[in-house]
C-alpha cells in the first residue's frame, strides 16, 4: 500500500542536541511537507518542498532544517536553535497543484 | 496573507442528529481549494471533503457536506446522522498558490450516545 512513514513515533531530545525525524513516501507526490503542532492547535508549515533539491521556508523555519535529496524523503532536522521544540510534528505529501495533502501518523518530540 | 478562522472551539452533537461546523477564511486570490480534516485521537489526519472554488456547486460525501459561500468567504461542514466515530479535532484549511495548507485552529466535536 502507498502512504507516507514517519519515524520514530516518539523521540526525545537533550538540551543542545540536534534530533532529525524521518519522513518517507512511496506516492509518488513531488511536493513534501512539514508541520508542527502544539496542543489544542491547528497545524503551522516550518518548511516545504516541490521539487528534489529545492525547498522553501514556511511560517516557522526557525530552528529547522530540512534536505530533499531524494523524491520519496524529505528529513526534518531540529536542531538546539529551537528553543521550544516539543510538539506533534506532521509530514505530509501532496501531487503538485492543488491537490488534497496526505499526512503520516506523526512524531512527537519531547525534552529530556 | 491568508487567514483561516474557526470561530466554535468546541461542539457537542446528539447521536443519529445533525451538527455544522463553521469556518471563515480570508484571501486575495480567486483559485484555490478548501478542506476539512478530522484529526481523531489517533492524532493522524484524515481528508473529509474538498471544495474547488471555482465550483458554484457544494461538495458532498455520503453523511458530510458543505455550505461554500464565497462571496461571503464561509465554509462550513455539516455532518448528518452523527455517528460515536465522527468525534475528533476537525480542521479547516486553505490551500492556493503554492499548495501550502493554512489551518484554522480547529474545533473539537462530541458526540453524545
Amino acid at each position: 500500500d502507498g502512504g507516507i512513514t514517519q519515524s520514530p513515533k516518539y523521540l526525545f531530545r537533550k538540551e543542545g542536541q540536534n534530533v532529525t525525524l524521518s519522513c518517507e513516501q512511496n506516492l509518488n507526490h513531488d511536493a513534501m511537507y512539514w508541520y508542527r503542532q502544539d496542543p489544542g492547535q491547528g497545524l503551522r508549515l516550518i518548511y516545504y518542498s516541490q521539487i528534489v533539491n529545492d525547498f522553501q521556508k514556511g511560517d516557522i523555519a526557525e530552528g529547522y532544517s530540512v534536505s530533499r535529496e531524494k523524491k520519496e524523503s524529505f528529513p526534518l532536522t531540529v536542531t538546539s536553535a529551537q528553543k521550544n521544540p516539543t510538539a506533534f510534528y506532521l509530514c505530509a505529501s501532496s501531487i503538485l497543484v492543488l491537490e488534497p495533502q496526505h499526512f503520516g501518523d506523526g512524531t512527537r518530540l519531547s525534552i529530556l | 496573507a491568508q487567514t483561516v478562522t474557526q470561530s466554535q472551539p468546541e461542539m457537542s452533537v446528539q447521536e443519529a442528529e445533525t451538527v455544522t461546523l463553521s469556518c471563515t477564511y480570508d484571501t486575495s486570490e480567486s483559485d484555490y481549494y478548501l478542506f476539512w480534516y478530522k484529526q481523531p485521537p489517533s492524532r493522524q489526519m484524515i481528508l473529509v471533503i474538498r471544495q474547488e472554488a471555482y465550483k458554484q456547486q457544494n461538495a458532498t460525501e455520503n453523511r458530510f457536506s458543505v455550505n461554500f459561500q464565497k462571496a461571503a468567504k464561509s465554509f462550513s461542514l455539516k455532518i448528518s446522522d452523527s455517528q460515536l466515530g465522527d468525534a475528533a479535532m476537525y480542521f479547516c484549511a486553505y490551500s492556493g498558490y503554492g499548495n501550502k495548507l493554512v489551518f484554522g485552529a480547529g474545533t473539537i466535536l462530541r458526540v453524545k450516545s
